[in-house]
């Protein structure tokens, strides 16, 4: 059963850095692109940035370009979302999201087939 | 940048069916995918590529496409179809994923 936990999401001050995680279980987790796509509380649904098999390609929304850094260690079963100068409208739930191809890019064949449960993000002073 | 346009509501009552429609300027030449979401809860996948319903999805649910408009139409709802409903497809050039703004399905 594939199984995604995320963590490390809570309370930050605007201006403050954050990391997320997710472990992965349930597949081969380095066989496969990964993604971070977040909500804020009540609104829709925002894909954030996506990374490949082997981390060798990256995107990211121009929401959040610059700021935001995706990451994978495929020995530890695990992504990782660093999020720096936190602003109020970085508040959402961020969900790990898997892909089903090894690339990140919404190619004829990518979609997005498992979701996380989410980490809250709430950024306030 | 690109957007897709659902309708932000619509009511069905049981056993009616729910026709959910998602719009936009590149959806000829792009897939869409539908993801339910109930409350406090992740986004699951109920049809992929316009049209293909996922192993354990119910047979009620279907997709199918026309031009610039895909719809999601759910034959026979129920009480627990009740949730909000996304389009998904890909933005300009296939550099990002774009969601549709979410529609609320109510099941008097």
């Amino acid at each position: 059963e594939v199984q995604l936990v995320e963590s490390g999401g809570g309370l930050v001050q605007p201006g403050r850095s954050l990391r997320l995680s997710c472990a992965a279980s349930g597949f081969n987790f380095g066989d496969y692109a990964m993604h971070w796509v977040r909500q804020a509380p009540g609104k829709g649904l925002e894909w954030v940035s996506g990374i490949s098999w082997n981390s060798g390609s990256l995107g990211y929304a121009d929401s959040v370009k610059g700021r935001f850094t995706i990451s994978r260690d495929n020995a530890k079963n695990s992504l990782y979302l660093q999020i720096n100068s936190l602003r109020a409208d970085d508040t959402a739930f961020y969900y790990c999201v898997k892909d089903v191809m090894m690339r990140w890019e919404p190619l004829e064949d990518n979609y997005l087939d498992y979701w996380g449960q989410g980490t809250l993000v709430t950024v306030s002073s | 940048s690109y957007e897709l346009t659902q309708p932000p509501s619509l009511s069905v009552s049981p056993g009616q069916t729910a026709r959910i429609t998602c719009s936009g300027d590149a959806l000829p030449k792009q897939y869409v995918y539908w993801f339910q979401q109930k409350p406090g809860q992740a986004p699951v996948l109920v049809i992929l590529k316009d049209s293909v319903r996922p192993s354990g999805i119910p047979e009620r649910f279907s997709g199918s496409s026309s031009g610039t408009t895909v719809t999601l139409t759910i034959s026979g709802v129920q009480a627990e179809d009740e949730a909000d409903y996304y389009c998904q497809s890909a933005g300009s050039s296939n550099t990002y994923y774009v969601f549709g703004s979410g529609t609320k399905v109510t099941v008097l």
